[in-house]
């Protein structure tokens, strides 16, 4: 199956940008999307497709694909989003409906 | 409100067999693909399976292959993951989640499968 590459963990001051990246050979096929996990919660979908917000995201997060990389960027970080994140995209070894994940980013706001 | 709700989840010893249910309501279930990901402890997700709007389709995790199915009724708005021969690898909480064309876009609040002897 594909595999997608995180960084483990990545910080940010309160209020300053921060971008988390994911890796793989099926972000050349497919846009990444992005999940936002906080303790003892379900994950959240926080950008699908190109660069699109679900009804509720706040627009200071972004995401962007460039060949086998794909980003979510937070811009003017907040205390609340402090929490895990993790990329997906389909899995490009199996029919349209397998998927695969990122290892996932723990992201501290400092 | 768009809801899944995941249940069935316990505590088995290895080898064992359990089934995973999963209700949903607030939108046209039959119009969606379904999926199970789960959550080992301290762990990242896991994409587990997935069953097409029409069941037509199926498609399973190498390491579950032949011992889940994941099935659905549309007529109840329900999916089900029928685990057999469980390990303890696959001690996990287990999330019930709707899937679009885009995106894995609405989940369930997971409900908890240990296995342990």
């Amino acid at each position: 199956s594909s595999e997608l590459t995180q960084d483990p963990t990545v910080s940010v001051a309160l209020g300053q940008t921060v971008r988390i990246t994911c890796q793989g050979d099926s972000l050349r096929s497919y846009y990444a999307n992005w999940y936002q996990q906080k303790p003892r919660q379900a994950p959240l979908l926080v950008i699908y497709g190109h660069n699109n917000r679900p009804s509720g995201i706040p627009d200071r997060f972004s995401g962007s694909n460039s060949g086998n990389t794909a980003s979510l960027t937070i811009s003017g970080a907040q205390a609340e989003d402090e929490a895990d994140y993790y990329c997906n995209s389909r899995d490009t070894s199996a029919n349209h409906l397998g998927w695969v994940f990122g290892g996932g980013t723990k992201l501290t706001v400092l | 409100e768009v809801q899944l709700v995941d249940s069935g989840g316990g505590v088995v010893k290895p080898g064992g067999s359990l089934r995973l249910s999963c209700a949903a309501s607030g939108f046209s279930f039959a119009d969606y693909a379904m999926h199970w990901v789960r959550q080992g402890p301290g762990k990242g997700l896991e994409w587990v399976a997935g069953i097409s709007w029409n069941s037509g389709g199926v498609k399973y995790e190498d390491s579950v292959r032949g011992r889940f199915t994941i099935s659905r009724d549309d007529a109840k708005n329900s999916l089900s993951l029928q685990m057999s021969s469980l390990r303890a690898e696959d001690t996990a909480l287990y999330y019930c989640v709707r899937g679009t064309s885009d995106a894995l876009d609405v989940w369930g609040q997971g409900t908890m499968v240990i296995v342990s002897p």
